[in-house]
């Protein structure tokens, strides 16, 4: 089946550590982006691609990294510099940007804590 | 003042009711909205896609647009307990402005059995 693969589920922080979510699609879009949900806030823009090798920075990129060396994979990485990562983070894809009927297909999403 | 706002509820109606969901928004430039799905800890669906203002029905489900008063609006009708999620309104200024796309805080809707 197609779709959108996100690992883990659950993932716990240490103070100080980086830590990395995965995101995998074989819908073979182009174009990826990685939200983070907070309750009562919707969903915030983090980073996104739309093509391989290129990424742009959304809203609240500060204390995030992302590389997009394969157009199936997106990971983020939360660093240390990230001071309240504690979020559930959707990672999307859709077929082409510029479509005239775009439509973003969500994984499942991760919930990070901090230890 | 954000520019995406929707009541967060959480809403609880019984079996059979008719629901309706609101966003209003400030950027007259939006001309995209959508409204998204989410079931607990999944992924959000896309449930509704309007363009410009006007009604969209797919099934139990419609889907207005005010432009001139800058309101959008989803209606379920004879609800089901299958029903209960979050629902999140969405939109945008061009197509290509996937990046772009701004999302309302989601209302957590309930239907009771």
């Amino acid at each position: 089946d197609g779709g959108i693969t996100q690992s883990p589920k659950y993932l716990f922080r240490k103070e100080g550590q980086n830590v990395t979510l995965s995101c995998e699609q074989n819908l073979n879009h182009d174009a990826m982006y990685w939200y983070r949900q907070d309750p009562g806030q919707g969903l915030r823009l983090i980073y996104y691609s739309q093509i391989v090798n290129d990424f742009q920075k959304g809203d609240i990129a500060e204390g995030y990294s992302v590389s997009r060396e394969k157009k199936e994979s997106f990971p983020l990485t939360v660093t240390s510099a990230q001071k309240n990562p504690t979020a559930f983070y959707l990672c999307a894809s859709s077929a082409t940007p510029g479509g005239t009927n775009e439509k973003l297909f969500f994984g499942s999403g991760t919930q990070l804590s901090v230890l | 003042q954000k520019e995406v706002e929707q009541d967060p509820g959480p809403l609880s109606v019984p079996e059979g009711a008719i629901v309706s969901l609101n966003c209003t928004y400030s950027n007259s430039a939006f001309q995209y909205f959508m409204w998204y799905r989410q079931y607990s800890r999944k992924g959000p669906e896309l449930l509704m896609y309007t363009y410009s203002s006007g009604n969209k029905e797919d099934g139990r489900f419609t889907a207005q647009v005010d432009k001139s008063s800058k309101y959008i609006s989803l209606f379920i009708r004879d609800s089901q307990p299958s029903d209960s999620a979050t629902y999140l309104c969405a939109m945008s200024e061009i197509y290509n402005q996937g990046g772009k796309l701004i999302f309302g805080q989601g209302t957590e809707l309930s239907v009771k059995p």
